[in-house]
């Protein structure tokens, strides 16, 4: 069965500091995995792709990778922000159409001042 | 910039009526999507559209309809509604070459059946 689960649930950090969200999934076959950023009362924001051949992407203060092998990705958030609250949600597609995704439950983060 | 329009924030309806949720793109987007948002269960798909006038089935299809008669318009309708389609329900566009390509997402409608 095709799933992707997001860990944390929930996250509280100190603003400055740094943090990792983890995505683990068992799509097959993998075409590619997004990140996407949701602040409270908007529809999610794309911050970067993985695709299968690429291991590390920087978007930012954001770096994402990517181990196609143990089927995991992390979501590396650099010196964070107030605005870095948000919710952060892990999706992967595999290969098919447009529509077979599927999208993580999400990692809640918040930033402390 | 893409711009995905949902048209109402909030919405209040009664059980058993028929209710519209309506989705605009200004982008000339292929594809339009239509999922519900529900704590800890992720986004689901309800149904999804490639071009004017086609849709398939999404994960969770059943008491919704949709209708795309034009491509930048696609409307989601609950045919009879009930209170466990109370949720939050998000629109999202993409090119039609889709597969690399980011869906952009409206703001979302959150639906309350009383």
């Amino acid at each position: 069965k095709n799933q992707v689960e997001q860990s944390p649930q929930s996250l509280i950090i100190l603003e400055g500091k740094n943090c990792t969200l983890q995505c683990n999934y068992t799509v097959s076959p993998f075409s590619n995995l997004r990140w996407y950023k949701q602040d409270t009362g908007r529809g999610p924001v794309s911050l970067t792709i993985m695709t299968f051949s690429e291991n590390t992407k920087s978007n930012g203060r954001y770096t994402a990778t990517l181990d196609a092998d143990t089927k995991q990705s992390s979501l590396h958030i650099t010196a964070s922000q107030l605005s870095d609250s948000a919710s952060y949600i892990c999706v992967v597609s595999w290969y098919s159409s447009a529509s077979k995704i599927i999208f993580g439950s999400g990692t809640r983060l918040s930033i402390r001042p | 910039d893409v711009k995905v329009t949902q048209s109402s924030r909030y919405l209040v309806k009664r059980t058993g009526e028929k209710v519209f949720l309506e989705c605009v793109q200004d982008m000339d987007h292929e594809n339009m999507f239509w999922y519900r948002q529900d704590p800890g269960l992720g986004l689901r798909l309800i149904y999804f559209s490639y071009d004017v006038k086609m849709k398939e089935k999404g994960d969770i299809p059943e008491g919704y309809s949709v209708s795309r008669e034009k491509k930048e318009r696609f409307s989601l309708i609950l045919e009879s509604a009930s209170t466990n389609q109370t949720s939050m329900y998000l629109c999202a566009s993409s090119p039609g070459q889709g597969l690399y390509q980011p869906q952009h997402f409206g703001d979302g409608t959150r639906l309350s059946i009383l």
